[in-house]
């Protein structure tokens, strides 16, 4: 089975501008997280979709938004920049059960100047 | 407030011995634990994880020790192999959290000949 992957795998923004990263999840898997890695903050939860459905919120601002198609294909959106979201962003995938495993993608590193 | 702790930042072990990271909890309602390594500009790969129901699991060379009266768990790899060097993060999730995995800050083992 392919894994979870993510695309674009680097990024360059600068303050103000928007965007978006987008997660592929494996083949059957209905639940997609996202995940924001920086080095001051660690490895921190943003939201996480299953079935098309925000089903879970980290603490992150209004900027940071995210969505699921029908095919559980997950996209992220961040808007109005600013210095600080300069971060791998990661997403997870799994089946959604309460056990279930996630399985990280190799993340999207965003640079923003 | 850090509801997963990982007190070593990092950790030197030689070639064929044991190595044990530690992690700490303060949430009560974390049922579920997980480890995962890390190199860098990848994502976390999964190692091994615990439900709360159990104070032990095994898998190879891993295993994975829950004590949950003094909100404590530990990954024991045995032997120590020096592709074992990596930041292995614990991560916890709630009852009734779906898939929101709250991250320790990361331990840096590095294995040597």
């Amino acid at each position: 089975k392919a894994g979870v992957t993510q695309t674009p795998r680097y990024l360059i923004k600068t303050r103000g501008q928007q965007v978006t990263l987008s997660c592929s999840p494996i083949s059957g898997h209905r639940s997609v997280s996202w995940y924001q890695q920086t080095p001051g903050q660690g490895l921190q939860f943003l939201f996480e979709y299953f079935s098309e459905t925000q089903r879970n919120k980290g603490n992150f601002p209004g900027r940071f938004s995210g969505r699921q198609f029908s095919n559980s294909r997950s996209e992220m959106n961040v808007s109005t920049l600013e210095l600080g979201d300069s971060a791998l962003y990661l997403c997870a995938s799994s089946g959604g059960g309460t056990s279930d495993t996630q399985y990280f993608g190799p993340g999207t590193r965003l640079t923003v100047l | 407030d850090q509801q997963v702790k990982q007190n070593s930042p990092s950790l030197s072990v030689q070639e064929g011995r044991i190595s044990i990271l530690n992690c700490d909890y303060t949430n009560s309602m974390f049922d579920y634990f997980l480890w995962y390594k890390k190199y860098p500009a990848e994502g976390p790969t999964f190692l091994i994880s615990i439900s709360s129901i159990k104070d032990k699991n095994e898998d190879g060379r891993f295993t994975v020790f829950l004590n949950k009266s003094a909100k404590h768990l530990s990954l024991h790899i045995v032997p120590s192999q020096p592709g074992d060097s990596a930041v292995y993060f614990c991560a916890a999730r709630a009852s009734g959290g779906y898939n929101k995995l709250i991250f320790g800050a990361g331990t840096r083992l590095a294995v040597h000949p």
